[in-house]
């Protein structure tokens, strides 16, 4: 199992240059998540989705877009990019939503704005 | 609303002593709490889960972790820190996918 795998790694983005993040799991996950990870906030929810062709904000969802055409994949896009994007993105993903489930992160995807 | 408190955002410890991170949370129920260890350039992973029961929940890599319900604490302990053990450690309060972390605290272990 590869578990959770995002790509890219890194990315460079002028302002207003549009990009998409993906993120995949192997382990059947109905619920699937997009984080953004800053300085000294830990980890805020843009979006999650809690099945195949579900989507639902979270707490920080504006400026980005989300879709859930397959189950394993969960996309995050950026239509017109900001330098206040500039953060690192995890994707996550869980089970089903027992409140005990964990969430399983990926590695990670590092995101600069000019 | 569910909120986490690290109050320590830098440690710094030496090799062979203890560590004791501290957890504050607020939630309106019974909460569920977790401990999530990033060590550098990679993604969280789970070290432990509280969310009934005893309330002192041993986890991976030798942590341990004691809920207080009276004082809204989760703390998480290890007894002999290894110089792996360097990296970012995250508590989370919540239920499912509604999770909300704290801001993290950074431990640098020295030789």
């Amino acid at each position: 199992n590869a578990g959770v795998t995002q790509t890219p790694k890194f990315r460079v983005l002028k302002t207003g240059q549009s990009m998409t993040l993906l993120c995949a799991q192997d382990m059947n996950h109905e619920y699937m998540y997009w984080y953004r990870q800053d300085p000294g906030m830990g980890l805020r929810l843009i979006h999650y989705s809690v099945g195949e062709g579900t989507t639902a904000k979270g707490e920080v969802p504006d400026g980005y877009n989300v879709s859930r055409l397959k189950k394993q994949n969960f996309l995050l896009g950026l239509e017109s990019a900001a330098p206040s994007q500039t953060s690192v993105y995890f994707c996550a993903s869980s089970l089903d939503r027992t409140p005990q489930d964990t969430q399983y992160f990926g590695p990670g995807t590092r995101l600069t704005v000019l | 609303a569910q909120s986490v408190t690290q109050p320590d955002i830098h440690i710094t410890v030496s090799e062979g002593a203890s560590l004791e991170l501290r957890c504050n949370y607020s939630y309106g129920a019974t909460p569920y709490l977790f401990w999530y260890v990033q060590s550098p350039g990679q993604g969280l992973q789970l070290l432990l889960k509280y969310f009934s029961g005893d309330t002192l929940v041993q986890g991976i890599k030798g942590f341990e972790a004691e809920f207080k319900r009276s004082q809204s604490s989760f703390n998480l302990r290890k007894p002999s820190v290894h110089w792996s053990d360097a990296a970012e450690y995250f508590c989370a309060v919540g239920a499912g996918y509604k999770l909300s972390f704290g801001a993290g605290t950074t431990v640098t272990v020295r030789a």
